[in-house]
């Protein structure tokens, strides 16, 4: 059983591209969450979604960020015109059922540098 | 408001002595969740403990081991006879019940360094 796959690992883009992060959960589980970690920082919630549904987006930048959880497909987190503030690693995590009772597990995270 | 503190920054040990590693939490839900994970420098999160908030009895496994006290919202994370493997950064992470959606609100992290 595959664990949860992001790709790509490494992404660099330029300042006013748009960068796309793949996230696949392990297989069976329909909930994922992404997260944010900055330079020298602890990591920050970002979304959560099920499938076709984002349910707690609060951490989400209110501009050029946005996340989607197909019914088929991986989960997309998306940045249009990225700054190079928006360079971090992103992970994503994902779980069988609401979260509380159980364990995330966590990919190996997506590192974003914007130049 | 829900917060995660770890107040070490960085750590540096030398091989084979113990380190405690502190996690002091906030949260208003009676019933919330509280994790460890490690990032060793390849940069993955490796998942170590989960603990309800009513199981208050410490934890042991091989050399970690887990010390949760209610009356001081701590949840500590020692290792003992540390090698240089354990060298990494350690996240301590609370999870609240009540949000129903089980995201981790995470602690700045601690970095361990272990000498040989």
């Amino acid at each position: 059983n595959a664990g949860v796959m992001q790709n790509p690992r490494h992404l660099v883009r330029r300042r006013g591209q748009e960068a796309r992060l793949r996230c696949s959960p392990m297989k069976g589980h329909s909930h994922v969450y992404w997260y944010r970690q900055l330079p020298e920082e602890g990591l920050k919630f970002m979304v959560y979604l099920q499938k076709e549904n984002i349910i707690d987006e609060s951490g989400m930048p209110k501009e050029r960020f946005s996340a989607e959880f197909p019914k088929e497909g991986p989960s997309i987190l998306r940045i249009q015109q990225v700054v190079r503030g928006d360079s971090a690693a992103y992970f994503c995590a994902s779980s069988p059922l609401t979260g509380r009772n159980t364990e995330a597990f966590f990919g190996q995270g997506t590192r974003l540098t914007v130049v | 408001a829900q917060k995660v503190t770890q107040a070490q920054t960085e750590i540096s040990v030398v091989e084979k002595e113990d380190v405690t590693l502190d996690c002091v939490y906030e949260t208003r839900d009676t019933t919330y969740y509280l994790f460890w994970y490690k990032q060793p420098p390849s940069g993955e999160l490796v998942f170590l403990i989960r603990r309800n908030s009513f199981d208050e009895q410490n934890e042991i496994s091989g050399r970690y081991s887990w010390n949760f006290q209610k009356s001081t919202s701590s949840f500590n994370f020692t290792i003992t006879a540390s090698q240089v493997v354990d060298s990494a950064v350690y996240f301590c992470a609370l999870s609240e019940a009540r949000s129903n959606t089980g995201k981790l609100i995470f602690g700045q992290g601690t970095t361990l360094q272990v000498k040989p």
